[in-house]
């Protein structure tokens, strides 16, 4: 399917797991980014990256890791997971020149 | 520090009738502004953008107007329907001389729409 999208939908996971949550676009778009949105807090950006092999530090980096080795996907990996990573995450991707972020369906991580 | 504020958290309107969502901004740098519509279970969806060179931009039944001035952006909806009940969020962006993604945006914490039939 073309667009956005992200893998799993649901995940739960135990406190100190690893888990790596999966965003792949159809566009070709250059920049693509990661948000968590939880309540009280609206959307806030964990990474992005401008191109394939250049990422950056949004507001809320710690305890992520990113990496983006071709331009369609961009992983997010939390390398330990903790309870105050229980949240929902979105993928969102642009075109270089664009400031419409297209985003993607969600995925709903729950650290018990 | 909240940079994009939306003191809102809910609103109610009947259908037909006028929905205004406001939000504030404190960063003098941003110079573009978005709306995205997001419903339960969904991602955010574009909805209506306007530079800072503009004071309003249309699209249908939506209007978004910025005052520069006073740091502060609304969206207008009219006529209201029971499928425009959603959460709106406002962003911006610092998207500099060159123009484009600078990188991200910054968002509100949201407003719940709920227009009533």
């Amino acid at each position: 399917d073309a667009g956005i999208t992200q893998s799993p939908r649901y995940k739960i996971t135990e406190t100190g797991r690893q888990v790596t949550l999966m965003c792949h676009q159809t566009w070709s778009h250059s920049y693509m980014f990661w948000y968590r949105q939880d309540l009280g807090h609206g959307l806030r950006l964990i990474y992005y990256s401008a191109a394939a092999d250049i990422t950056d530090k949004g507001e809320v980096p710690d305890g992520y890791v990113v990496s983006r080795s071709k331009t369609e996907n961009f992983p997010l990996t939390l390398e330990s997971a903790t309870r105050s990573q229980t949240s929902v995450y979105f993928c969102a991707s642009t075109l270089s020149g664009s400031t419409e972020a297209f985003f993607g369906q969600g995925t709903r991580l729950t650290v018990v | 520090d909240q940079q994009v504020k939306q003191n809102s958290p809910s609103l109610s309107v009947q259908e037909g009738r006028i929905s205004i969502l406001n939000c504030d901004y404190t960063n003098s740098m941003f110079d573009y502004f978005l709306w995205y519509k997001k419903y339960p279970a969904e991602g955010p969806t574009f909805l209506i953008s306007i530079s800072s060179i503009k004071d309003k931009n249309e699209d249908g039944r939506f209007t978004v107007f910025l005052n520069k001035s006073a740091k502060h952006l609304s969206l207008h909806i009219v006529p209201s329907q029971p499928g425009d009940s959603a959460v709106y969020f406002c962003a911006a962006s610092a998207r500099g001389f060159y123009g484009g993604s600078q990188g991200n945006l910054i968002f509100g914490k949201g407003t719940k729409l709920s227009v009533k039939p």
